[in-house]
């Protein structure tokens, strides 16, 4: 069973910090990565992807990415109570000839606390 | 802006209706996809579909069918609906294989 793993926290940070959340996989030929941010009751939201090696940073977001670890992380930087939520890691798992779909993990709940 | 949109946000039905849950996106998407969401269970997918009149059982599709006659529409439908089918339904669609989803804002369904 290919999976995605996650701590399902609550990861609880003051406003200000750094969070960091993790994300483990198991298929080791998986290209795309992807986080998404899921406020209570609404949908998930793409916040980042990303598809090589290294880090890849978007305003306060970085995503991080070792293949030969098969691991990938989001830090959120100076942390805000919007911030907030539920996030999901993503991954591409390739499901019948060229066609793919993403595995998620279960979540990691953040909480920013003023 | 790309948008999935689901046709209803609150559903609530009586066991043993058929339900039909709808999904349009209108972003010439060629792959879409329900899941369900539970507290604890996180998202699960339920079916999936790579084009028109395809259709993929994903990893809980008991109780549930699907339907995919024109590309921007993806319905899901429960035969007969029953309590444990309450839930958060998600859908979803992307085209390039290198882009994560777009989700709808969901369909929370209760079932009585």
């Amino acid at each position: 069973q290919k999976e995605v793993e996650q701590n399902s926290g609550p990861l609880s940070v003051p406003e200000g910090a750094i969070a960091s959340l993790n994300c483990t996989y198991s298929d080791r030929v998986s290209q795309s990565f992807f986080w998404y941010r899921q406020y209570s009751g609404k949908s998930p939201e793409l916040i980042m992807s990303i598809y090589s090696n290294g880090d890849k940073e978007d305003g306060r977001f970085t995503a991080q990415l070792n293949k030969a670890s098969q691991y990938v992380s989001l830090l959120i930087r100076d942390s805000q109570p919007s911030d907030s939520a539920t996030y999901l890691c993503a991954v591409n798992m390739v499901s019948g000839g060229s066609n793919y779909k993403l595995t998620f993990g279960k979540g990691t709940l953040l909480t920013v606390n003023p | 802006d790309v948008k999935v949109t689901q046709s209803s946000r609150y559903l609530v039905k009586r066991t043993g209706e058929k339900v039909f849950l709808e999904c349009v996106q209108d972003m010439d998407h060629e792959n879409m996809f329900w899941y369900r969401q539970d507290p604890g269970l996180g998202l699960r997918l339920i079916y999936f579909s790579y084009d028109v009149k395809m259709k993929e059982k994903g990893d809980i599709p008991e109780g549930y069918s699907v339907s995919r006659e024109k590309k921007e529409r993806f319905s899901l439908i429960l035969e007969s609906a029953s309590t444990n089918q309450t839930s958060m339904y998600l859908c979803a669609s992307h085209r390039v294989t290198n882009y994560g989803y777009t989700f709808g804002s969901g369909t929370r369904l209760t079932v009585v």
